[in-house]
């Protein structure tokens, strides 16, 4: 069975402080993450994800996130936030049979001017 | 790439009465779409996964009778919320995976559905 943990319903920075979105996972088969971002009335767009490759994984709009087994943790982070950041992230982990995507509760960024 | 039309994007409907909603995989086949429910300020709730040529699976709960999902080609998904009730009032979200990838491969969003039952 695989599960997300997204610690924090919601997260509020100043425009061009550091974001830390933080995504913990369970997974009985090496897992595939993924962060998703949603702004209202709008489905999901992928912002990166991870595939076994690189830990470090870049995406779009300056975030990255760090794959970390033995702490099961894909945290999304960014250095400077910006005012168009502010939406719902969701962390997200797929594997095994069916490849099922199970999505976490997703944390809502506010960003201060 | 990689576009997923889902029409419509908002419908209020009558009590008793079914609306479809459709799911589109406008420049890539989808072998598999996925169908998904969002109450306000909630994660998605996975209803169903979608399988083209074959019946849907869906996940513990959720009635089959009711939200029926209908994948007659590889473009093309759609769910009908039958016998509609106010609770089913909801924000419906489908998504696909590009018929060749695995479960590495990220899933395409439509942009979705915003029901309203009265």
């Amino acid at each position: 069975a695989q599960s997300v943990t997204q610690l924090g319903s919601h997260v509020s920075v100043s425009e061009g402080a550091l974001v830390l979105l933080r995504c913990n996972y369970s997974s009985s088969v090496p897992p595939y993450l993924f962060w998703y971002v949603q702004y209202p009335n709008q489905g999901l767009q992928l912002l990166l994800k991870y595939t076994s490759a690189a830990t470090l994984v870049k995406g779009i709009n300056g975030f990255e996130a760090e794959f970390k087994k033995s702490e099961t943790s894909f945290h999304l982070t960014k250095p400077s936030a910006h005012m168009s950041d502010a939406a719902e992230y969701f962390c997200a982990v797929s594997g095994g049979g069916g490849f099922k995507t199970i999505f976490g509760a997703g944390t809502r960024l506010f960003v201060k001017a | 790439g990689a576009v997923v039309s889902q029409h419509p994007s908002w419908v209020i409907c009558k009590s008793g009465t079914s609306v479809k909603i459709e799911c589109r995989s406008l420049d890539f086949q989808a072998t598999t779409m996925f169908w998904y429910r969002q109450f306000p300020k909630q994660s998605l709730m996975l209803m169903a996964t979608s399988n083209e040529g074959s019946k849907a699976t869906y996940e513990q709960g959720v009635e089959k009778d009711k939200f029926l999902i209908n994948h007659a080609s590889l473009t093309l998904s759609t769910l009908t919320v039958t016998s509609a009730h106010p609770e089913d009032s909801s924000f419906y979200i489908c998504s696909a995976r590009v018929a060749t990838g695995g479960g590495n491969s990220p899933l395409h969003f439509g942009n979705g559905t915003r029901l309203t039952v009265t």
